[in-house]
């Protein structure tokens, strides 16, 4: 997966509680994108960040829900009082370049989130 | 609404056979990737596919970019067990990568 570091692998919460989740994307990638994936699910877009700036976030419900990507530190995705609904794998990806014909984006081994 | 829609959806071979997946779109796509994603690991990227009727080959695995950019295929020679997983294909449209819903591969020994 080409250097895209997602911690945790495995992350458990109790219902109410706040999920952090980290990425630090590939050296030299500044753009980070964020999906999530459900069982027997593609997967969905949430958030499109570059260092400092939120450049897309249609993806991503508009509670609970935020994301950054500082200018230095990794990208974290952020989930408030979080719901069984939001167990689910969240990937990260990253990409040397923005939205261009011959942008690569190169994943993370994903944070698989479980609430109980 | 799935902007790429990927057949099948499930396919179950023996080792050996040949097998084609396709990925297909009513929008053109400036390029598409193609993943393949293992349970518990994240989607890893296999190939690139910038012009229309481009073929690309990685070893047993043939890709191609349809001439209108709205569709690709992947067809893969003398499967083996190895190729079991999820394929994916991806493309950019707008600010988002719009992903498939999936093939899911399996290989039977």
């Amino acid at each position: 997966n080409a250097g895209v570091m997602q911690n945790p692998r495995h992350l458990v919460r109790r219902r109410g509680q706040e999920a952090r989740l980290r990425c630090s994307p590939m050296k030299g990638h500044s753009h980070v994108y964020w999906y999530r994936q459900l069982p027997e699910e593609g997967l969905k877009f949430m958030v499109y960040l570059q260092k400092e700036n939120i450049i897309d976030e249609s993806g991503m419900p508009k509670e609970r829900f935020s994301a950054e990507f500082p200018k230095e530190g990794p990208s974290i995705l952020r989930i408030q009082q979080v719901v069984r609904g939001d167990s689910a794998a969240y990937f990260c990806a990253s990409s040397q370049q923005g939205r261009r014909v011959n942008t690569e984006a190169f994943f993370g081994q994903g944070t698989r989130l479980t609430v109980v | 609404t799935q902007l790429l829609e990927q057949s099948p959806q499930f396919l179950s071979i023996q080792e050996g056979e040949n097998l084609t997946v396709y990925c297909n779109s009513s929008s053109v796509f400036s390029s598409l990737q193609w993943y393949r994603q293992e349970p518990g690991e994240g989607p890893v990227l296999l190939v690139t596919v910038v012009t229309g009727g481009e073929v690309k080959k990685l070893k047993r695995l043939t890709f191609q970019f349809g001439d209108a950019r709205k569709d690709s295929s992947l067809h893969i020679t003398a499967a083996q067990p190895g190729d079991t997983g999820l394929y994916l294909c991806a493309g950019p449209q707008g600010n988002q990568f719009y992903f498939g819903t999936g093939t899911s591969l399996t290989v039977i020994p």
